[in-house]
């Protein structure tokens, strides 16, 4: 019931190009859904999030796509830069609990 | 402080010895947590607390760790009796609370059992 389940677990991607990642979750409980931004030897850190309510969010070249009916969230990251090589997770929030549950991440590897 | 602060970066015991991992969250946050991240992939929740009260230790393995967040004192995770599996990255975060989901993570503490 708690489970995030994410893809890819590993994605390469040109310089330019359009980075997708994709989440999918089982508890309808969750009430907020951020994506983290982690580079080696760091913590996490919040990088975007969108609640249910709304079915897109755009900051910058980062957008979450949200699919509440088929309990899907995705991650695009226009004109990707070799900066943007991290591992991202994605999370759903349960509001009684005040609990993030991750997704197993994905390591995104952006070529000059 | 502004972000918040894990002490030690890394430590390193001997399988049976006590750890002991240090958080101080940023000021002016009401809630802290502590997860356990192993082989640099899953997130495992641990605890939480409110202020110096526990909120939630469903995640917590009770038998060999303990937690405390005492007022005006950095918040604590401690194992006692290490185990190899307990090998892992540690990160605190903390939040305001209220209607604020917002985490705020720190860099973690390195956990090597040998």
């Amino acid at each position: 019931q708690q489970q995030v389940k994410q893809s890819p677990q590993s994605l390469i991607v040109q310089k330019g190009g359009i980075s997708i990642i994709n989440c999918a979750y089982e508890n309808t409980a969750f009430d907020y859904f951020p994506w983290y931004q982690q580079f080696p030897g760091k913590g996490p850190a919040l990088l975007i999030a969108i609640r249910p309510d709304v079915s897109e969010k755009k900051e910058g070249r980062f957008t979450i796509s949200f699919n509440k009916s088929a309990k899907q969230f995705s991650l695009h990251i226009m004109d990707s830069q070799p900066g943007d090589s991290a591992t991202y997770f994605c999370a759903g929030h349960s509001g009684s609990a005040r609990q993030l549950t991750f997704g197993s991440g994905t390591q995104l590897t952006v070529l000059p | 402080g502004e972000e918040v602060a894990q002490t030690p970066k890394h430590l390193v015991r001997g399988e049976g010895q006590k750890a002991k991992l240090y958080c101080a969250p940023i000021k002016g946050h009401s809630y802290v947590f502590w997860y356990q991240q192993v082989l640099k992939n899953e997130f495992k929740f641990l605890i939480s607390f409110q202020n110096e009260n526990v909120f939630d230790e469903t995640g917590m393995p009770k038998e060999r760790f303990s937690a405390k967040c005492l007022p005006n004192s950095p918040c604590s995770l401690e194992i006692q009796a290490t185990k190899l599996e307990d090998s892992a990255v540690y990160f605190c975060a903390s939040s305001q609370g209220g209607t604020n989901e917002k985490l705020f993570f720190g860099s973690g503490t390195q956990l090597s059992v040998l």
